[in-house]
This record gives C-alpha cells, sequence and structure tokens, in this order.
C-alpha cells in the first residue's frame, strides 16, 4: 500500500536559515505523481508542486526548491532564507490510482515549521 | 482562476444531527473527491466520485456519510448522525480529467458538540 513519511514533525528555525524538509515515500506504482501542500494556521490546503515519478529533475520556485530522488524514494522540499510568513505545517503527498481512474492523495503526517523573526 | 468553494466555511452540529456540507466544483471538472483532517492529523481520502457514482471509498466512509451531485453544480457530503470524533476540517476536491491534479477547496470546519 502506498505510505509517506514526514519523520520531522516539528522544525524551528530562525528567520533567513535555510531548512529542508523530509519525504519519504513507499509504492508500487510505475506511474505516480508527488506533491508537496503549505497548510498555514488560517487551515486551507495550499499546493505547491505536482512531481510526476518520470521526471527526476529539480525544480526551484524562487526560495522553494525540491529534489526527487528516485533511488531512494525521497522528495525534498528545501525553502531557502526562509521568513516568518513561510511558518505553517507542509505535507506531502502521493498519488494512487484507483479503478475508474480516479486518482486519491495519500498525505503524511506534515511537518510543522515555526520561523521565528 | 477558478476555484473549488465550499460552504459553510465553519457549522457546529448537535451530536447526533445530520450535517451536509457543500461543495462548488470547478466547471467542467469531471473527478470529486473528499478528505478529512482530524485537528493536528494528517490529511485522509474520503471518498471519490466520478460519473454519478462513486468510484473508490476508505474504510472511514461508513454507511454514515454518502454523497450526492444533486444539480449539476454541487456536490454534497452528508453524514447521518454526527459523532463527536466526526469534528474536522472536510476539503472538497476537483479535477477535470483523470490524471490532472486536484484542486482543493478551502475546507469546512465541523464541529460536533
Amino acid at each position: 500500500a502506498q505510505k509517506v513519511t514526514q519523520a520531522q514533525t516539528e522544525i524551528s528555525v530562525v528567520e533567513k536559515e535555510d531548512v529542508t524538509l523530509d519525504c519519504v515515500y513507499e509504492t508500487r506504482d510505475t506511474t505516480y505523481y508527488l506533491f508537496w501542500y503549505k497548510q498555514p494556521p488560517s487551515g486551507e490546503l495550499v499546493f505547491l508542486i505536482r512531481r510526476n515519478s518520470f521526471d527526476e529533475q529539480n525544480e526551484i520556485s524562487g526560495r522553494y526548491s525540491w529534489n526527487f530522488q528516485k533511488s531512494t524514494s525521497s522528495f525534498n522540499f528545501t525553502i531557502t532564507a526562509s521568513q516568518v510568513v513561510d511558518s505553517a505545517v507542509y505535507f506531502c503527498a502521493l498519488s494512487e490510482s484507483t479503478q475508474g481512474g480516479s486518482e486519491k492523495l495519500v498525505f503524511g503526517k506534515g511537518t510543522k515549521l515555526t520561523v521565528n523573526p | 482562476e477558478p476555484e473549488v468553494t465550499q460552504t459553510p466555511s465553519h457549522q457546529v452540529t448537535q451530536m447526533g444531527q445530520e450535517v451536509i456540507l457543500r461543495c462548488v466544483p470547478i466547471s467542467n471538472h469531471l473527478y470529486f473527491y473528499w478528505y478529512r483532517q482530524i485537528l493536528g492529523q494528517k490529511v485522509e481520502f474520503l471518498v471519490s466520485f466520478y460519473n454519478n457514482e462513486i468510484s473508490e471509498k476508505s474504510e472511514i466512509f461508513d454507511d454514515q456519510f454518502s454523497v450526492e451531485r444533486p444539480d449539476g453544480s454541487n456536490f454534497t457530503l452528508k453524514i447521518r448522525s454526527t459523532k463527536l470524533e466526526d469534528s474536522a476540517m472536510y476539503f472538497c476536491a476537483s479535477s477535470p480529467r483523470e490524471g490532472v491534479k486536484a484542486f482543493f477547496g478551502q475546507g469546512t470546519r465541523l464541529t460536533v458538540v
């Protein structure tokens, strides 16, 4: 069965530090997608990235970067020069194809990031 | 940009009461989902819906739950007789077709007292 592990429950950093959030996944599918979502205190899920299992290129978007390594089944997320506004819970998720073609997400337990001024 | 809309944003209900959570998916989307997040825990899949029927449901989605797309635009989740442990944030999501990422609504926080 699909599984996503975010071993870091909570991380606290000081503003401007770099921080990496770890994500390890398990799947038997050969084609799958990996996601990161941000959940601020207001509660909504903010989509950050979706990565196809065939695309192992690292991605950078502003201060955010993602490192996908299929060999270690990891999809880690790095925030460079963290800011107080980055404080949130971050979820890694894995898509699982189902009968009928719908795609359900399996989420990790999340990592709560606190960025202190 | 189109978005998934959920109403209400927060609902308080008494234990044993029926509650209906409403979602308006993005127009022309074909796949619909409900997820649940108990406070402080991970987001969990409840059910997926396609072509006017459930395509998959989780163990959480027992006989107390039902989903419906009553008028071609709304997508509802009904809990027949709420329990204290149903208190959670409920997220609706929709996607236009197979293999395309789903868009999440902002969530409905359900509090059962």
